[in-house]
């Protein structure tokens, strides 16, 4: 069956420094979707990509799509201790299943 | 408030007892997935029901059923609990395909 690996599985970082999370599928995705989870909260839906090579933009944070559509990677320049959670990836098979499979997450750690 | 609504926020019982954890998706929302979170399984798919009826499984165990009622509410059922069900478990609704899933704030499920 469809895998979605995301690495690292944790991240510390200082205040200010930058942050990458990747994720990479078996298979061909037709689309990827991150969500934010902070502590003792729920997944939270950030954005979806549908189209190869795609990037987007949400203020601090960029997320990009393959061209392959296997992998994909989200960045936060200058990270701020509202940054800290846990992020994942889920990609949405090319099967026409429509249910997404998640990444383990990579739980980001700010220190001030 | 995501507009999902998950009762009860936590449930404490003992092994070999049933549980029905209840799932409300957000207005005009049809579809509702079940997810387990647990530290080393991360989130999981269970099982998703569209308008009342079953659309696809997940990794869902035998002991553990679901149905989805004419007020699209949904209830999950877990019975025979054992120690390694212990975990949150999350319901979500989506509007569609690019909207991304919106997430209750789970059930605690801890069973001792």
């Amino acid at each position: 069956g469809q895998q979605v690996m995301q690495i690292p599985q944790y991240q510390h970082v200082q205040e200010g420094e930058d942050f990458t999370t990747y994720c990479n599928s078996s298979t061909t995705l037709s689309n990827i979707q991150w969500y934010k989870q902070r502590p003792g909260g729920h997944p939270v839906f950030l954005i979806q990509l549908v189209k190869s090579g795609e990037v987007k933009k949400q203020k601090r944070l960029t997320f990009q799509f393959g061209e392959a559509k296997k992998n994909s990677s989200l960045h936060i320049t200058a990270t701020q201790t509202t940054d800290v959670g846990t992020y994942f990836c889920a990609g949405e098979g090319s099967g026409g299943s429509y249910i997404p499979t998640f990444g383990r997450g990579t739980s980001l750690i700010v220190h001030p | 408030d995501s507009g999902v609504t998950q009762t009860p926020k936590h449930l404490i019982t003992a092994t070999g007892q049933r549980v029905t954890l209840r799932c409300s998706p957000r207005s005009g929302d049809l579809s509702v997935y079940w997810y387990q979170q647990s530290l080393d399984q991360g989130l999981q798919f269970l099982i998703q029901y569209y308008n009342g009826e079953e659309r696809a499984k997940g990794n869902i165990l035998e002991r553990f059923s679901a149905q989805q009622f004419p007020d699209l509410h949904s209830e999950l059922n877990l019975s025979s609990l054992e120690l390694g069900d212990s975990a949150l478990y999350f319901c979500a609704s989506t509007t569609g395909m690019n909207y991304g899933y919106t997430f209750g704030s789970g059930t605690r499920l801890t069973v001792v």
